[in-house]
C-alpha cells in the first residue's frame, strides 16, 4: 500500500515570502500525485495534479509542484505568498491505472501574515 | 450547479449510539467516497459506493457501513459509537472511473463534524 509523508506539519510566513512544502510517497510503482488545499470553513479542493509528461506541473493561484521520481517527492512551490493562501495542504497519491482513491498525507497548515 | 452537500454539518453523540450522515454528489457524478479526518491529520478512506454497491473499502471495521441510492446520494452509517469517532466526515464525488470525465479529481463537501461523547 502507498504512503505519504508531509515533513512540515506548521509554516508560518511573511507575505511575499517563497513557500516551498515537503510531500514523500512510498509505493513502488507509477504513481498519480496531487495537491489539495483547504481554506478556514471551506471544503478540500484540488490545487494540482501530476499523471504523466512534464514533471513541472503549474495549478491554480500561483501554485506549482515538481515530480523526482528518483526521490519519490512532489514538492509544492510558490514564489511569493499573500495573506489569502493561509490554509491547510494536503498531499496524496494513487497508483496509476488504479481506482483514483487518493492516499493522503496528514497535511500542513500554512499561516501567511500581512 | 450544486457543489457536494453534506447533512448535518455538526452533531453531538454519546458512546454506544448510532449515526447516519448524508450526501448528495455534485451535479453529474456517480461515484462517492466516505473519508474521516480526525483532528491534525489527513482524510482517511472508508470507502467507495458507485452503482449502489460498495467497491472499495479502507481498514474500517464493521461498525462503518453505508448505503448509495438510485439518485447517487449515500449515507454514512456508524454503530456502537466510539470516543474515537470523533472526527470530521468528508464525502467525495466524481464521474465513474474510466468514464472521459473522470480526470482524478474528488469534489468534497464540508463534512459533517462528529463529537462523541
Amino acid at each position: 500500500a502507498q504512503s505519504v509523508s508531509q515533513h512540515n506539519h506548521h509554516v508560518i510566513l511573511s507575505e511575499a515570502a517563497s513557500l516551498e512544502l515537503g510531500c514523500n510517497y512510498s509505493y513502488g510503482g507509477t504513481v498519480n500525485l496531487f495537491w489539495y488545499v483547504q481554506y478556514p470553513g471551506q471544503h478540500l479542493q484540488l490545487l494540482l495534479k501530476y499523471f504523466s509528461g512534464d514533471p513541472l506541473v503549474k495549478g491554480i493561484k500561483g501554485f506549482e509542484a515538481e515530480f523526482i521520481k528518483s526521490k519519490f517527492s512532489f514538492n509544492l512551490r510558490k514564489p511569493s505568498v499573500q495573506w489569502s493562501d493561509t490554509a491547510e495542504y494536503f498531499c496524496a497519491v494513487t497508483p496509476s491505472g488504479g481506482s483514483y482513491i487518493p492516499t493522503f498525507g496528514r497535511g500542513t497548515s500554512l499561516i501567511v501574515h500581512p | 450547479d450544486a457543489g457536494v452537500t453534506q447533512s448535518p454539518t455538526h452533531l453531538i453523540k454519546t458512546r454506544g449510539q448510532q449515526v447516519t450522515l448524508r450526501c448528495s454528489p455534485k451535479s453529474g457524478h456517480d461515484t462517492v467516497s466516505w473519508y474521516q479526518q480526525a483532528l491534525g491529520q489527513g482524510p482517511q478512506f472508508i470507502f467507495q459506493y458507485y452503482e449502489e454497491e460498495e467497491r472499495q473499502r479502507g481498514n474500517f471495521p464493521d461498525r462503518f457501513s453505508g448505503h448509495q441510492f438510485p439518485n447517487y446520494s449515500s449515507e454514512l452509517n456508524v454503530n456502537a459509537l466510539l470516543l474515537g469517532d470523533s472526527a470530521l466526515y468528508l464525502c467525495a464525488s466524481s464521474p465513474k472511473m474510466g468514464r472521459v470525465a473522470n480526470t482524478g479529481e474528488l469534489f468534497f463537501g464540508e463534512g459533517s463534524r462528529l463529537t462523541v461523547l
